[in-house]
Order: C-alpha cells, then sequence, then structure tokens
C-alpha cells in the first residue's frame, strides 16, 4: 500500500518568514495530494491540493510543487503570520484505491 | 461551501454505554464518508470508509461490531460506539467526499470532530 512520510515533524518561524513541509510518497500511482491545515480541537481543513498532472499550484501566501519522478510534494508558505501556526498534514491518494494515507503531521509555530 | 458538521461536538459517557455520532454534508451530497480516529498529537487513522446504501469497508484491526457505521442517505452517515470503554476516549471525525463530475473525486472535506470521553 501506499505509505507517505512528512518532514519535519516539528518547525518554528519567525513572522514574516517562509517555511516549507515536505512529503514524499511510495506509490508512483497516487495523483492526488491534499494538504490540510488543523487547529487545536478542530477538524482538519483543506487548504490547498495539485493533482499529477501538475507540477505547481499556488493560492495567495500557499503554493505546493509536486515532483512525481521523486515522488515527494511540499508545501510552501511565505509571508507567515501567527495564524498560521497549526498542524499540517499531507496525503496521497489514488482515484480508484478509495482513501487517502495521510503524513504523521507538521506542527508550525509562527513567532510573533 | 462544503461544509461538514458533526454532532455532538463533545461527549462524555459512562463506561458500558453506546455513543452515536453524526456527520452531516450541509451543502453537498456525499457518495462516500470516512470515519478516523485521532489520538493527541498523532496522524489521522482512518477506521472506516462508508458508501451510501452500502455496507462500510473497515480497515484492519477495527471491530465493526464496535463500530457501527451506518450512510443512510448521501448526506448522513453515523458511527456508533457500542459499549464504550474508556480506550475508546478518543477524537473522531468524519470526512465526506462529494459526488462530482469524474476526474475531481478525490476532495475530502473534514467535519470539526468529536471529543468522546468515557468515564
Amino acid at each position: 500500500g501506499e505509505n507517505v512520510e512528512q518532514h519535519p515533524s516539528t518547525l518554528s518561524v519567525q513572522e514574516g518568514d517562509s517555511a516549507v513541509i515536505k512529503c514524499t510518497y511510495s506509490d508512483s500511482a497516487s495523483n492526488y495530494f491534499p494538504w490540510y491545515k488543523q487547529e487545536l480541537g478542530k477538524g482538519p481543513q483543506l487548504i490547498i491540493d495539485i493533482r499529477s498532472n501538475v507540477g505547481e499550484k499556488k493560492d495567495q501566501r500557499i503554493a505546493v510543487t509536486l515532483n512525481k519522478t521523486a515522488k515527494h510534494f511540499s508545501l510552501h508558505i511565505t509571508e507567515t503570520q501567527p495564524e498560521d501556526s497549526a498542524v499540517y498534514f499531507c496525503a496521497a491518494r489514488y482515484t480508484n484505491a478509495g482513501k487517502s494515507t495521510f503524513g504523521d503531521g507538521t506542527t508550525l509555530t509562527v513567532k510573533p | 461551501g462544503a461544509v461538514v458538521s458533526q454532532h455532538p461536538s463533545r461527549v462524555i459517557c459512562k463506561s458500558g454505554t453506546s455513543v452515536k455520532i453524526e456527520c452531516r454534508s450541509l451543502d453537498f451530497q456525499a457518495t462516500t464518508m470516512f470515519w478516523y480516529r485521532q489520538f493527541p498529537k498523532q496522524s489521522l487513522m482512518l477506521m472506516a470508509t462508508s458508501n451510501e446504501g452500502s455496507k462500510a469497508t473497515y480497515e484492519q484491526g477495527v471491530e465493526k461490531d464496535k463500530f457501527l457505521i451506518n450512510h443512510a442517505s448521501l448526506t448522513l452517515s453515523t458511527l456508533t460506539v457500542t459499549s464504550a470503554h474508556p480506550e475508546d476516549s478518543s477524537f473522531y471525525i468524519c470526512s465526506a467526499a462529494p459526488l462530482r463530475l469524474a476526474g475531481d473525486e478525490e476532495t475530502q472535506y473534514f467535519g470539526p470532530g468529536t471529543r468522546l470521553l468515557v468515564l
């Protein structure tokens, strides 16, 4: 089955700096890669996703890049703000698999 | 759009009782709903996948008689924790995948979660 590894497990940055979180996956058939933000005591919120037919997607301060050859994808947050502090999860899914495989999460702390 | 609700948000119950958690997609129809369990500072652990009108598919190690799942309509799925014990205390989260055009079936939207504490 699919295996997703996420790094780092914790990340601390200064407000205004950029943050990068990386995930690798094992199943080359995976074709959908979402990123979720989870605040304490709440459910995960989809913040951006990318499909295997594109290499990069951007939404304001958030971007995701995908390298299918190397089987890794990354979340980039620019101009970080304290409200970006949360746990971020990546996931990988193959359309017909019926379910996503999640990374272990990255706790991002943005210091004011 | 794409809002998923869960009820209750918190529940405390005595050991041996059963607890039902509802998951609703408020503004879309969901062919598939997922139930997850999350321990503190850990990732999401998939418990089961449910499709409307059919039996749920449980992940290995998840007792189907312990965690009853019903997906009676395209907007509602329920998880019943039967004869709950303290070790069942956890954060339970559902997610729903909208009924969409082919090629866009993968997106999942999560509910806010239900905190279960079994005394």
